[in-house]
């Protein structure tokens, strides 16, 4: 069965330095999401993607972060200027056209430690 | 604002049934989802509803009613493999999902 894929599963990265975070969406689908969970608590929004630009974005994606698709299979979320705040698991998803009821297909997720 | 209330932990036996809870106060509505979540891994689909009644997909069963807010997730013959946190997620006027804190779910032998 086709899967979201995330690298790396874990990155470490110092305070104040920049990371991205990347995904290969499944390859057919056309809507692609960056979502992010700190241990413990809910999921959180952060962007949702399609026809190369963004659709949607919460608060918590403000002008520390962006994405993009540089080619035909990655998505690619950048934090900049990284906080300790930042530390988390980040969730890509992705989903296929058709009726809301499409269900969002989440990769393993990208563990972030910022020191 | 927006708002989805589950039970933060439940616990059953094995081979019993469970019932999750999920109420919810969401800027428009445009489905209800449920997703599993193993500790450490990513979520997974389980079940969607957008109209009210029951929808049962093997021992999983989901129920909506939009009048009331409200929607269980029905678990039966449990197994151990079924102990993880459960996330219901609404998706709202802007088609954003707005995910509850999730149940964790233990099962005990």
């Amino acid at each position: 069965e086709p899967e979201v894929t995330q690298t790396p599963s874990h990155q470490v990265t110092q305070m104040g330095q920049e990371v991205i975070l990347r995904c290969v969406p499944i390859s057919n689908h056309l809507y692609f999401y960056w979502y992010r969970q700190i241990l413990g608590q809910k999921v959180e929004f952060l962007v949702s993607f399609y026809n190369n630009e963004i659709s949607e974005k919460s608060e918590i994606f403000d002008d520390q972060f962006s994405v993009e698709r540089p080619d035909g299979s990655n998505f690619t979320l950048k934090i900049r200027s990284t906080k300790l705040e930042d530390s988390a698991m980040y969730f890509c998803a992705s989903k296929d056209v058709g009726g809301t009821g499409q269900p969002q297909h989440f990769g393993d997720g990208t563990r972030l430690s910022i020191l | 604002g927006q708002n989805i209330d589950q039970p933060t932990e439940m616990t059953a036996t094995e081979g019993a049934i469970v019932q999750i809870n999920c109420t919810y106060q969401t800027s428009g509505f445009n489905g209800l989802f449920w997703y599993q979540q193993h500790a450490g891994e990513a979520p997974t689909f389980l079940s969607y509803n957008v109209l009210d009644g029951l929808e049962e997909k093997g021992r999983f069963s989901s129920f909506l009613s939009r009048s009331k807010g409200y929607s269980y997730l029905l678990l039966k013959e449990l197994q151990m493999k079924d102990s993880a946190s459960y996330l219901c997620a609404v998706k709202d006027s802007n088609y954003q999902l707005i995910w509850g804190a999730g149940t964790k779910l233990i099962i005990k032998p």
